[in-house]
C-alpha cells in the first residue's frame, strides 16, 4: 500500500507570491490534515479535511486555505507569502475518523517551502 | 485548550543505554489518546507508540515503552538498548475525540556510538 505522498518536496518562492501544495493520502483514508513545522515551534495544526469538508481549523491567518477532492486528495494554498511562512509543511492522513479507537496519523515526507 | 509540553529540547545517550524523554499535557477531557512520533533526518514522521487514556497498563513496543501517569498528565517515553538508528526528533502528541492532534515542540535525541 502506497504511503502519503506530498508534492513537491522543495519549493522556493518570493514574498508576495502564492503557492499550492499537494497531498495524496493512503488509499482508503478519508481524513487529511496539514501541519506547519518550524524549528522550536514543533508542529502547528493548520486544518483537517474529511470527506471534502473542513472539519477542524487551527489559528492561522486566512492566507492559508485548503481543500479536499472527492478522491480524498488535498491541496493547501498560501497566498501573499511572507518570510515567516518558510517551513516544512506536513500532510497526514487517517482512516474514517468515525472511531478514534484505532486512530493514528500517517505522515508524508513534507514540502520544504523557502520564501525569499 | 489542549497543550503538550516537551521540556527537553535536546538529549543524548550512549549506544545500548536507556534514555527517557519527558512529556506533559494539559486537558480537561477524560478520554483521549497519546502518541510518540519519531522524525529522523529523512523528515518522515513515524509512529513509535500509542496509549489510550482509559487503559491503565502502559504501552510497550519492543524497546520502546511509556510511563503514563494520568493524574499527573505525564507521558514519558523510555527507549531501552538505544541504537544509532534511534537518532531523531521525537514528538509527543495528544488526540481527543474530534480527532484533532496537538503536538509538543519536540526533543532532539542523539545516540552516541
Amino acid at each position: 500500500k502506497a504511503g502519503v505522498t506530498q508534492t513537491p518536496r522543495y519549493l522556493i518562492k518570493t514574498r508576495g507570491q502564492q503557492v499550492t501544495l499537494s497531498c495524496s493520502p493512503i488509499s482508503g483514508h478519508r481524513s487529511v490534515s496539514w501541519y506547519q513545522q518550524t524549528p522550536g515551534q514543533g508542529l502547528q495544526f493548520l486544518f483537517e479535511y474529511f470527506s471534502e469538508t473542513q472539519r477542524n481549523k487551527g489559528n492561522f491567518p486566512g492566507r492559508f486555505s485548503g481543500r479536499q477532492f472527492s478522491n480524498s486528495r488535498s491541496e493547501m494554498n498560501v497566498s501573499t507569502l511572507e518570510l515567516g511562512d518558510s517551513a516544512l509543511y506536513l500532510c497526514a492522513s487517517s482512516t474514517t475518523g468515525a472511531d478514534a479507537t484505532n486512530e493514528k496519523l500517517f505522515f508524508g515526507s513534507g514540502t520544504q517551502l523557502s520564501v525569499l | 485548550a489542549q497543550t503538550v509540553t516537551q521540556s527537553q529540547p535536546e538529549m543524548s545517550v550512549q549506544e545500548a543505554e536507556t534514555v527517557t524523554l519527558s512529556c506533559t499535557y494539559d486537558t480537561s477531557e477524560s478520554n483521549y489518546y497519546l502518541f510518540w512520533y519519531k522524525q529522523p533526518p529523512s523528515r518522515q514522521m513515524i509512529l513509535v507508540i500509542r496509549q489510550e487514556a482509559y487503559k491503565q497498563q502502559n504501552a510497550t513496543e519492543n524497546r520502546f515503552s511509556v510511563n503514563f501517569q494520568k493524574a499527573a498528565k505525564s507521558f514519558s517515553l523510555k527507549i531501552s538498548d538505544s541504537q544509532l538508528g534511534d537518532t531523531a526528533m521525537y514528538f509527543c502528541a495528544f488526540m481527543s475525540y474530534g480527532n484533532q492532534f496537538y503536538f509538543g515542540t519536540g526533543t532532539s535525541l542523539t545516540v552516541i556510538p
